[in-house]
């Protein structure tokens, strides 16, 4: 069975700190791996990474994808309270290729 | 562009209502379809996978009988949770595969579907 699996879960920060989420997945036939922002609607779609060791970067996001240790970070630089979030990792690939979702980790940051 | 719209965004129904939920490909033609499920702190679970013209593939653990989903056409698909109960109350959330797209899915708002 396809596995993703995030840490922290929960993870409290203060304005202007970098936080890193981590993702690990199991997954047959993987195609690549995403990454989402959730708010209080559906996720928005942040990065899909399908080449090991390429960063993506948008603004202070970044990404990153190890396909040899299957595992993936999302690194958040100078957060600020709008980054506040579930982000969710997503593993696209298995026998439909469809996408496998981890738990998210839930980041709060405080003024 | 790669819209995809969700409707209703919110519903409160009585216990034994079936419900119905619209999720449209606004700009795209959309193959496939995708519904998931949200449990408050939980992440998204995959329910169903419909392609537009055949039956659905069911994920397992999900009663076909219980959410009956359509896809009649390349912009619309429909999931129908019938007789629905307290315990189907949660975040539905559909999603479209677009081809030639840098994602395997677009995103619906969701609809929050509370039953009372």
């Amino acid at each position: 069975e396809d596995k993703v699996v995030q840490s922290p879960l929960s993870l409290v920060v203060h304005e202007g700190d970098t936080v890193t989420l981590n993702c690990s997945y199991e997954v047959t036939n993987f195609r690549s791996l995403l990454w989402y922002k959730q708010e209080k609607k559906a996720p928005t779609f942040l990065f899909m990474l399908t080449s090991s060791g390429i960063e993506k970067k948008s603004g202070r996001l970044s990404s990153i994808l190890d396909k040899k240790e299957l595992f993936s970070i999302l690194n958040i630089t100078a957060t600020q309270t709008g980054d506040s979030a579930i982000y969710l990792c997503a593993s696209w690939g298995g026998s439909n290729y469809k996408l496998t979702f981890g738990k998210g980790t839930l980041l709060t940051v405080n003024p | 562009g790669a819209v995809v719209s969700q409707h209703p965004s919110w519903v409160i129904c009585k216990s034994g209502t079936s419900v119905k939920i619209e999720c449209r490909s606004l700009d795209f033609q959309a193959t496939t379809m995708f519904w998931y499920r949200q449990f408050p702190k939980q992440s998204l679970m995959l329910m169903a996978t419909s392609n537009e013209g055949s039956k659905a593939t069911y994920e397992q653990g999900v009663e076909k009988d219980k959410f009956l989903i359509n896809h009649a056409s390349l912009t619309l698909s429909t999931l129908t949770v019938t007789s629905a109960h307290p315990e189907d109350s949660s975040f539905y959330i559909c999603s479209a595969s677009r081809r030639g797209s840098n994602q395997p899915q677009h995103f619906g708002d969701g609809t929050r579907l509370s039953i009372l």
